[in-house]
């Protein structure tokens, strides 16, 4: 159980465009999901936290209106990318909390962006 | 504010134990996460510890001190496979979200 998925699992695009990320809680209901960011050898970055229904918390430094999240349901989370440029080239990962342990977020296998 | 500190690369030999030490300093501490990330692959759960101890889980155990803000992760008959980056990570109890250290790179040689 706990499985979360990511899709597209990898995405290249033309400066300027926006990318949507959708992940998803396969078996479980998701209470509150998290989306990260990851450059080249350094660690998981919270972009933001999101729970259904209501707003997203970004943290510092994240502009909520180029990284737009919406929660719609317990099971889908997307995570959009406006006029993205090359500085936003990464890896997005997003992880979900509800599963059998109610504590831990389970992630998804992750998003690789490049913007050229 | 919130510091989680953990050696940057360690290198061990297949077949032996290594022990890979955590740091933090953070209000609202809730438990602590271990997490393994293979190279371009997302984070994988390893364990979670809520009160003082040990607890161990197959060739893996991960110890918790509170009042010393201390985790190690311990790896015991290491296998090629264990390379991989092994990410501390504090869950804080006033916003529900876990803080990632900058993780620990380990490469085993055979």
């Amino acid at each position: 159980g706990a499985v979360v998925s990511q899709h597209p699992s990898w995405v290249i695009c033309k400066s300027g465009t926006s990318v949507k990320i959708e992940c998803r809680s396969l078996d479980f209901q998701a209470t509150t999901m998290f989306w990260y960011r990851q450059f080249p050898k350094q660690s998981l970055m919270l972009m933001a936290t999101s729970n259904e229904g209501s707003k997203a918390t970004y943290e510092q430094g994240v502009e909520k209106d180029k990284f737009l999240i919406n929660h719609a349901s317990l099971t889908l989370s997307t995570l959009t990318v406006t006029s993205a440029h090359p500085e936003d080239s990464s890896f997005y990962i997003c992880s979900a909390r509800g599963g059998p342990q109610q504590e831990t977020q389970y992630f998804g296998p992750g998003t690789r962006l490049l913007v050229l | 504010g919130q510091n989680i500190d953990q050696p940057t690369e360690m290198t061990a030999t297949e077949g032996a134990i290594v022990q890979i030490n955590c740091t933090y300093q953070t209000s609202g501490f809730n438990g602590l996460f271990w997490y393994q990330q293979h190279a371009g692959e997302a984070p994988t759960f390893l364990s979670y510890n809520v009160l003082d101890g040990l607890e161990e889980k197959g060739r893996f155990s991960s110890f918790l001190s509170r009042s010393k803000g201390y985790s190690y992760l311990l790896l015991k008959e290491l296998q090629m496979k264990d390379s991989a980056s092994y990410l501390c990570a504090v869950l804080k109890s006033s916003a529900s979200k876990i803080i990632f250290g900058s993780g620990t790179r380990l490469s085993i040689r055979p």
